[in-house]
């Protein structure tokens, strides 16, 4: 069973559109949540991160954390193509190795 | 300084080589990892550095793979007698410990192709 798990799509909305993309975890240490965007043959490039239950909203992105049921999401508002990439969640316990999904492919259609 | 920076960019060998990559952290940053990918999959962690002691090596990595950070700056990965299944994306990235937030930050990467 993978540690990150996220489904890898493509998940294709709309321009304008709020895009959603989930993410599960397995081991309950995790403390902390990022998401990245990586466009392709590109390195993964830091969206934000998130460590307390709830929302942390940042632009038009918003990172949402559930604990209880280990599930991070993250909330593309006005979705444009330029947010057309692979977005990775990642999860790290106390130690900081960082583990990654394998990412979700987002195609926002103009 | 404006990021991290990694050399070569690419690098093509032939089966049998040894490699031999760098990275150059932020330059405040007490930390810097190695991450594996391969197309399809996300970052594998390899290892990682705080200062100059490497604190953690992933199973996943072999004895023909070594890292050294021998100042607590830049980092070198060398793979030994090269093997087509190590071609792949070897990202570096690197952080300042701030508690729960040990946010990372990655270089361009370098792209291997094992002939």
């Amino acid at each position: 069973q993978k540690e990150v798990e996220q489904n890898s799509g493509p998940l294709s909305v709309p321009e304008g559109a709020i895009a959603s993309l989930n993410c599960t975890y397995s081991d309950r240490g995790s403390q902390s949540f990022f998401w990245y965007r990586q466009y392709s043959g590109k390195s993964p490039e830091l969206i934000m991160f998130i460590y307390s239950n709830g929302d942390k909203e940042d632009g038009r992105f918003t990172a949402q954390l559930n604990k209880a049921s280990q599930y991070v999401s993250l909330l593309i508002r006005d979705s444009q193509p330029s947010d057309s990439a692979t977005y990775l969640c990642a999860a790290t316990g106390g130690y900081q190795k960082v583990t990654f999904g394998t990412g979700t492919k987002l195609q926002v259609i103009p | 300084d404006t990021g991290v920076s990694q050399d070569p960019r690419h690098k093509i060998t032939k089966r049998g080589q040894n490699v031999t990559f760098r990275c150059d952290p932020i330059s405040e940053h007490n930390r810097l990892y190695w991450y594996r990918q391969t197309l399809g999959q996300g970052p594998e962690f390899l290892t990682y550095f705080q200062n100059e002691a490497q604190l953690e090596k992933s199973r996943l990595l072999s004895d023909r793979f070594s890292a050294e950070r021998p100042k607590g700056s830049f980092s070198t990965l060398e793979i030994q007698r090269t093997e087509q299944g190590d071609s792949a994306m070897y990202l570096c990235a690197s952080s300042f410990n701030k508690g729960l937030a040990d946010t990372q930050y990655f270089g361009p990467g370098t792209r291997l192709t094992v002939l």
